[in-house]
Formats: C-alpha cells, structure tokens, sequence
C-alpha cells in the first residue's frame, strides 16, 4: 500500500462544475496536509495547505480533512479551464525532517 | 519574496558525465529540500537541510549523489558518473521551518543520453 493515494484520473468536469479530488494516507500520526497544482512540464505549486479536521476555504478552492478516516480531499468550484493540471496531495512525515510524502496526482481536465 | 530559483532549468548530458544543480531558496528559509520527480509520479524526498546541516538522505541518494549548503544559504546537488536512470525532475524546495508549506523552485530536467 502506498502511503498517499490518489486516483490517477483524468478526471473530466465541465466548464463551471465543481472538481472533487480526493487522497487516502496510511500514516495516522501525519500532521499537515498540502494540495499542489502541477501543470505540464512545471514545477508544483502550492494552493492550499490544512492541518486540522474540517473545511478550509480559499477563494475557488476548499480542502477537507478527517483525520479519523485519513483522507483528505480538494473542493474546486467554478471549474476553469486553466485549472486542468494534475493535483498532487501531500502529507508531512512526522519525524525531524517535515519532509512531504507525495501521491501519484490526479489529472483534471475542465471540458470548455 | 523572489521564490525558490533553480539552474540550470534543463541539461542534456551524456552517460558517465558529472553534473551539478543550483538551487537558491527564498531568502528568510531555513530549510531547504531536494525531490526527484519523474514523469506520472509524485516527487519523492532525496534530502533536506536546516540551515547548513545536512540531517537527513534518502536511500535514493546513492553514493554518486552529493549535496551540500555552505553557510546555510544556497545548495548545491551533483550527480556523479550519471546514468539513464538519472533522468528526471530535480526539484528543490524551501520552507520556513518545520510544519510550515514548502514552496518549489521550477526545478531542473536532466536527460541522460
């Protein structure tokens, strides 16, 4: 079992629909949790980061987490088509390190 | 806040040649992190410093890897005697301290030819 999983996808939305992405962790004990937007060919960017059971809001996006049942996913609302690009979960390892635990991504395609 | 530069942003090289990547985190991080990434996966860790130190490698780091941070500031990550299997992203990342978000650079593509 891998230790963040997320459906490689694509997952296809129409134009103004809501994304759902969701992600499983197997390490009960991870603290933070981080959503990462990856366009073709870029590096991954940062939008959205939550470290406590429940929804946090940012702009289009909200991020849930229930650490009881170890998954967290990423809410996309008003889909647009620049917002096709793989979404990346990733959860801290909690040791001195911090470091990320990276899952495969999912692809989201928003059909215009 | 000018983010996390990388050089070069690609390089081409032949099999057995050294190389060596750059990186310069955003300027008030004290910990700075190298990932690999290749095509349809997640990065995965290789090796993170605070400040100067460097205190943990992966054991994807094998021994033809080297990375330093001299004087805590930018870091370097060479690959010896490259292989095929070298070929990917090299991504670096800086944060402010511990449980604080990571942000990347635009990282490096190393291809082996």
């Amino acid at each position: 079992q891998k230790e963040v999983e997320q459906n490689s996808g694509p997952l296809s939305v129409p134009e103004g629909a809501i994304a759902s992405l969701n992600c499983t962790y197997s390490d009960r004990v991870s603290q933070s949790f981080f959503w990462y937007r990856q366009y073709s060919g870029k590096s991954p960017e940062l939008i959205m980061s939550i470290y406590s059971n429940g929804d946090k809001e940012d702009g289009r996006f909200t991020a849930q987490l229930n650490k009881a049942s170890q998954y967290v996913s990423l809410l996309i609302r008003d889909s647009q088509p620049s917002d096709s690009a793989t979404y990346l979960c990733a959860v801290n390892r909690v040791d001195s390190s911090y470091k990320l635990i990276f899952g495969s991504g999912t692809r989201l395609l928003v059909r215009p | 806040d000018t983010g996390v530069s990388q050089d070069p942003r690609h390089k081409i090289t032949k099999r057995g040649q050294n190389v060596t990547f750059r990186c310069d985190p955003i300027s008030e991080h004290n910990r700075l992190y190298w990932y690999r990434q290749t095509l349809g996966q997640g990065p995965e860790f290789l090796t993170y410093f605070q400040n100067e130190a460097q205190l943990e490698k992966s054991r994807l780091l094998s021994d033809r890897f080297s990375a330093e941070r001299p004087k805590g500031s930018f870091s370097t990550l060479e690959i010896q005697r490259t292989e095929q299997g070298d070929s990917a992203m090299y991504l670096c990342a800086s944060s402010l301290g511990e449980n604080q978000p990571q942000h990347f650079g635009d990282g490096t593509r190393l291809s082996i030819l």
